[in-house]
């Protein structure tokens, strides 16, 4: 069985400064993993995703995320916050041939002027 | 179209009635998800289909959910004896493949049941 923890409901932070959202999964198999970020009224995009080769993934809108299979985490940061990076972003973890995404309760980001 | 569509946005319902949600994929993508995402919480799995089968539909949570995808492109989840409880948004994804690629997902049907 596959599973998603994100720690926490929601995050505040200041314009310009760090911004760390915190997964971390569970997984028999080696996992495929994914941010993915919903904008009010909005579909789910993707934001990035792990699939077994480099360990550390840029993706879009300055976002990345490092895996760490030691620590069974996959934490996406990005170094300054911008107004229109506030939504609800969700990690989720798919295993092998088993093609459904598992998604965590996603974590609502608020960045004050 | 560009992307996923799903129609209709917003259903509203009484309990006990029938209601047909439709999802029409991208051009091409094979892999279609439906997922259901209540308040407060990330979208949960309900069904895929690989083509025109059925590939998994461990995620439907009783009988009164069916989904169908008679042509392989569009598909439509029906849920039959609608409770309060099925209030929630229905997300709709495809892919190119189920087993790899990006799953690319429409905005959703809201549905409320009165």
């Amino acid at each position: 069985a596959q599973s998603v923890t994100q720690l926490g409901s929601h995050v505040s932070v200041s314009e310009g400064a760090l911004v760390l959202l915190r997964c971390n999964y569970s997984s028999s198999v080696p996992p495929y993993l994914f941010w993915y970020v919903q904008y009010p009224n909005q579909g789910l995009q993707l934001l990035l995703k792990y699939t077994s080769a480099a360990t550390l993934v840029k993706g879009i809108n300055g976002f990345e995320a490092e895996f760490k299979k030691s620590e069974t985490s996959f934490h996406l940061t990005k170094p300054s916050a911008h107004m229109s990076d506030a939504a609800e972003y969700f990690c989720a973890v798919k295993t092998g041939a088993n093609s459904k995404l598992t998604f965590g309760k996603g974590i609502t980001l608020s960045v004050r002027p | 179209g560009a992307g996923v569509s799903q129609t209709p946005s917003n259903k509203v319902t009484e309990k006990g009635k029938y209601v047909e949600l439709r999802c029409d994929p991208i051009s091409g993508h094979t892999a279609l998800y439906w997922y259901r995402q209540s308040l407060g919480q990330g979208p949960e799995f309900l069904i895929y289909f690989q083509g025109t089968g059925a590939a998994d539909d461990s995620g439907l949570p009783n009988d009164r959910f069916f989904a169908v995808r008679p042509e392989g492109s569009v598909s439509t989840l029906k849920i039959q004896r609608t409770e309060r409880g099925d209030s929630a948004v229905y997300l709709c994804a495809s892919s190119i493949l189920a087993s790899k690629g990006e799953q690319f997902f429409g905005p959703g049907t809201r549905l409320t049941v009165l």
